[in-house]
């Protein structure tokens, strides 16, 4: 499984944009960058995911390095709800199944 | 559209005992996802199942098991259980196992083992 690396923790004030960087270095061409969050006692929820090009949702903007060996996940405006462990995951499209391979994330902290 | 739920959403067992925990997935989802999420090891996959089939595996011992009905529900079952399977038990759910396909996960079953 291809791995990735983000910083363990991360500040952020409400109304402010937040950059939440990811290192995969050794990603393959058929790999996906999907990004999930987790709320405090919640289970994950999907964010967003691309493979070579930017994308936008109503959630988040992904944006892809050109060699695609890193991605950040931008949050526009953070609210308080915001705060959650962000897990940046690579799924080869090239395996089977559904299975999702989250390390430790980034524990996003934001202040009001 | 109802989300994923699992039941129950707390439980308590001793070591020995073993264990059934039940996932409905979101209606129309047919591919069923365990994972299991501790402090120490973080969130580790345990299996998929789609068709009543488990499809993926992942490195668990073998007194973890599951299976998945007709109607997509998915049960996983832990036998003779130990202190270290203390752990919060997550179901997620998708269409189909797609890579690009969104999984959708409940809120969990608190399982403590004393």
């Amino acid at each position: 499984d291809a791995k990735t690396t983000q910083p363990n923790s991360m500040e952020s004030n409400e109304e402010e944009p937040v950059h939440l960087p990811c290192n995969h270095s050794t990603i393959s061409g058929t790999d996906y960058i999907h990004w999930y969050r987790q709320l405090p006692s919640q289970g994950p929820e999907y964010v967003i995911h691309g493979l070579t090009s930017n994308v936008n949702n109503r959630m988040a903007s992904l944006a892809i390095a050109e060699d695609r060996k890193s991605s950040t996940l931008i949050l526009h405006r953070a609210t308080l709800r915001d705060a959650a462990v962000y897990y940046c995951i690579l799924r080869d499209n090239m395996e089977y199944g559904n299975k999702l391979v989250f390390g430790a994330g980034t524990i996003l902290r934001v202040k009001s | 559209k109802a989300g994923v739920t699992q039941t129950p959403r707390y439980l308590i067992k001793t070591r020995g005992q073993q264990v059934t925990l039940s996932c409905s997935p979101i209606s129309g989802h047919r591919s069923v996802s365990w994972y299991q999420q501790t402090p120490g090891q973080g969130l580790q996959f345990l299996f998929e199942y789609f068709s009543e089939t488990q499809r993926n595996k992942g490195n668990f011992p073998g007194r973890f098991s599951g299976r998945q009905f007709s109607n997509s529900r998915s049960e996983m079952n832990v036998s003779t259980l130990e202190l270290g399977d203390s752990a919060l038990y997550l179901c997620a759910s998708s269409l189909v196992p797609d890579k690009t396909d969104t999984q959708y996960f409940g809120p969990g079953t608190r399982l403590t083992v004393l």
